[in-house]
């Protein structure tokens, strides 16, 4: 079990607006910067947002990051089925001394 | 372009040995650490270990320690993991990645390797 819960899955319809969300503790999320990460069907991650809400370039700005106290949310406007993937968070724990990812979450584009 | 190139997929026995690797180029390699990312079958994603391949400053995560090696040869600009003895529970994709510090507890993944496949299968 990670330290780092995310919901399994998540859906919404084309078009729609879909958030991610993360929770951690005060040793993790709580003190530390937050990335995201978007693994599409039999491919590896990519880096969608790192130190909570700064977009790589290449990223659109229908992906954004956001992180309050102990927990953090990827929100995703405007989704296509191109969007279908895994999302994964990421931060690491102070207390741990260890990078940690959250368990994933499977997004479906109805 | 900036790049990680990972070694192809590896069909191996229970007991054998494995070294596998993620070559960099298009930016400094001694510049930025790189970690090794364990995915098993259906799972998520699990951090075993960064190198910096400047000074080969190695650092593992608790559950990979003394399970695996990572090294590097800057020469050719080259990360590896290695195996001495393989286990069925080794069967997983591997990731290596390029990794942005910031500060000591400030850093993400930025660019990842296409991953290696990694069947171990009596």
């Amino acid at each position: 079990q990670s330290v780092l819960t995310q919901p399994p899955s998540v859906s919404a319809a084309p078009g729609q607006k879909v958030t991610i969300s993360c929770f951690g503790s005060s040793s993790n999320i709580g003190s530390n910067y937050v990335s995201w990460y978007q693994q599409l069907p039999g491919t590896a991650p990519k880096l969608l947002v790192y130190e909570n809400n700064k977009r790589p370039s290449g990223i659109p700005d229908r992906f954004s990051g956001s992180k309050s106290g102990t927990s953090a949310t990827l929100g995703i406007t405007g989704l296509q089925t191109g969007d279908e993937a895994d999302y994964y968070c990421g931060t690491w724990d102070s207390s741990l001394s260890a990078w940690v990812f959250g368990g994933g979450t499977k997004l479906t584009v109805l | 372009e900036v790049q990680l190139a990972q070694s192809g997929a590896e069909v191996k026995k229970p007991g054998e040995s494995l070294k596998i690797s993620c070559k960099g180029s298009g930016y400094s390699f001694t510049s930025y650490w790189i970690g090794w990312v364990r995915q098993m079958p259906g799972k998520g994603l699990e951090l075993m270990g960064i190198i910096h391949p400047g000074d080969s400053d190695t650092r593992y995560s608790p559950s990979f320690q003394g399970q695996v090696t990572i090294s590097v040869d800057k020469s050719i600009s080259t990360a590896y993991l290695q195996w001495s003895s393989l286990k069925a529970s080794d069967t997983a994709m591997y990731y290596c990645a390029l990794i942005v510090v910031v500060t000591n507890t400030d850093w993400y993944f930025d660019l990842w390797g296409r991953g290696t496949l990694v069947t171990v299968s009596s």
